[in-house]
Formats: C-alpha cells, sequence, structure tokens
C-alpha cells in the first residue's frame, strides 16, 4: 500500500524559512516522479512543484519560484520543500503526492503551514 | 494561462440519485482532465484520469467523459461516502496542472 507522510510544517513569521519533508512507502520511491500541492484553509487545491525520478527536472508554480526548492534524496527516501521568503499567502497545508500516469495518483495527509506574525 | 471553471459550486441531491459535475476550460484545447473527491477532513483522492479512465480501487459508478474544452463527471448513483467536494485538474503542460474551483456535492 502506497503511503505518504509529510512533516515540518508549523508557524513561522513573514521572511522565514521552513523546510518540509515527505516520507513515502508501499513503492520504488526512486521510480516515480513527485508533486508537492498546497490548499489554503477553506480554499481550493494549488499545484506547487514537481521533479523528476532521477532527481530532476524541477518544475515549480509561478508564485513560489524564486523562494521554493524542491528536491530528493532517493538513497533516504525522502522528498523535500525548502521554502524561503514565506509569506502570508503562502498558509495552506502541503499535500506532497507521487505521480502516476502523468497525475498526483497518491496523496499524503498533509502539513500545516503558518505563516503570520 | 489556463482556468478550469466547475459548474455547479454546489449540488444538492439524496442518496441514490445520479450527480453530473461539470469541468470547463477556457481555452481552446485540453489535452485530458483529472478528477479528484476530497471528503472533510481527508486529502485528495485520484478518482478520474485520462478523462475517462478510473484510478486503482474506484468504483464503477463513476465515469469521466468529454473532450475539447468540456469534461464531465458523472457518479450514477450517489452512496452516502460520495457527499464531498470534487476538483477537476488539466496537465497540458506537464507537470503545471491547473485545478477548477471545486463542486461540492451535498445531501438535499
Amino acid at each position: 500500500e502506497v503511503q505518504l507522510l509529510e512533516s515540518g510544517g508549523g508557524l513561522v513569521q513573514p521572511g522565514g524559512s521552513l523546510r518540509l519533508s515527505c516520507a513515502p512507502s508501499g513503492f520504488t520511491f526512486s521510480a516515480y516522479a513527485m508533486n508537492w500541492v498546497r490548499q489554503a484553509p477553506g480554499k481550493g487545491l494549488e499545484w506547487v512543484s514537481a521533479i523528476g525520478s532521477h532527481y530532476g527536472p524541477t518544475h515549480y508554480a509561478d508564485s513560489v519560484k524564486g523562494r521554493f526548492t524542491i528536491s530528493r534524496d532517493n538513497s533516504k527516501n525522502t522528498l523535500y520543500l525548502q521554502m524561503n521568503s514565506l509569506r502570508a499567502e503562502d498558509t495552506a497545508t502541503y499535500y506532497c503526492a507521487k505521480d502516476t500516469s502523468g497525475w498526483p495518483s497518491d496523496w499524503g495527509p498533509g502539513t500545516l503551514v503558518t505563516v503570520s506574525s | 494561462e489556463i482556468v478550469l471553471t466547475q459548474s455547479p459550486a454546489t449540488l444538492s441531491l439524496s442518496p441514490g440519485e445520479r450527480a453530473t459535475l461539470s469541468c470547463r476550460s477556457n481555452q481552446t484545447f485540453i489535452n485530458n482532465v483529472a478528477w479528484y473527491q476530497q471528503r472533510p477532513g481527508q486529502s485528495p483522492r485520484l478518482l478520474i484520469y485520462d478523462t475517462s479512465k478510473r484510478a486503482t480501487g474506484i468504483p464503477a459508478r463513476f465515469s469521466g467523459s468529454g473532450s475539447g474544452t468540456d469534461f464531465t463527471l458523472t457518479v450514477s448513483s450517489l452512496e452516502p461516502e460520495d457527499f464531498a467536494i470534487y476538483y477537476c485538474q488539466e496537465r497540458n503542460t506537464w507537470p503545471r496542472g491547473t485545478f477548477g474551483q471545486g463542486t461540492k456535492v451535498e445531501i438535499k
């Protein structure tokens, strides 16, 4: 069974940084592209970033380009999202999602990031 | 920029009824869409991908159709667990993908 578990969320001040992690299990992590998708409280879904199976290429939504960095360590079976220069509008639950057949097929429970002073 | 508009915003139906959800693009052509279900307090679940293919474990009462700019998710007979929010997504330029704003299917 595919499982994904995000961690690293929390409260951070505007302009601060946070690193999210995602620990997958139940599949060969190194064989799949991975995504981060976020959802602001009470709002819809927004694709944030993706990374290919072998450490690249990386892709970003315009709203986070230049501030967020996606990476992965296939030897540690972990996906990361480094978030810098955080803004209030980055407040959301962040989901990691496995990419299958070109779509986010399996999602973790999410980790909440709150950007507030 | 591709914008997906889902309608209606809210659909009030009774268990056993048929639900028809629409997803329309402002672009002239969308290759394919996916549909996700999100129950309260849960993460999204992939239901349909490539417009009409059911994801693993998804019941046959869920079906997808459409082409071009208009796509539809149909639930043939609503079960109590189907009352949720549904999102469509396009991925014309993988992996970038725009989501629709969602349709809430609520119990009438």
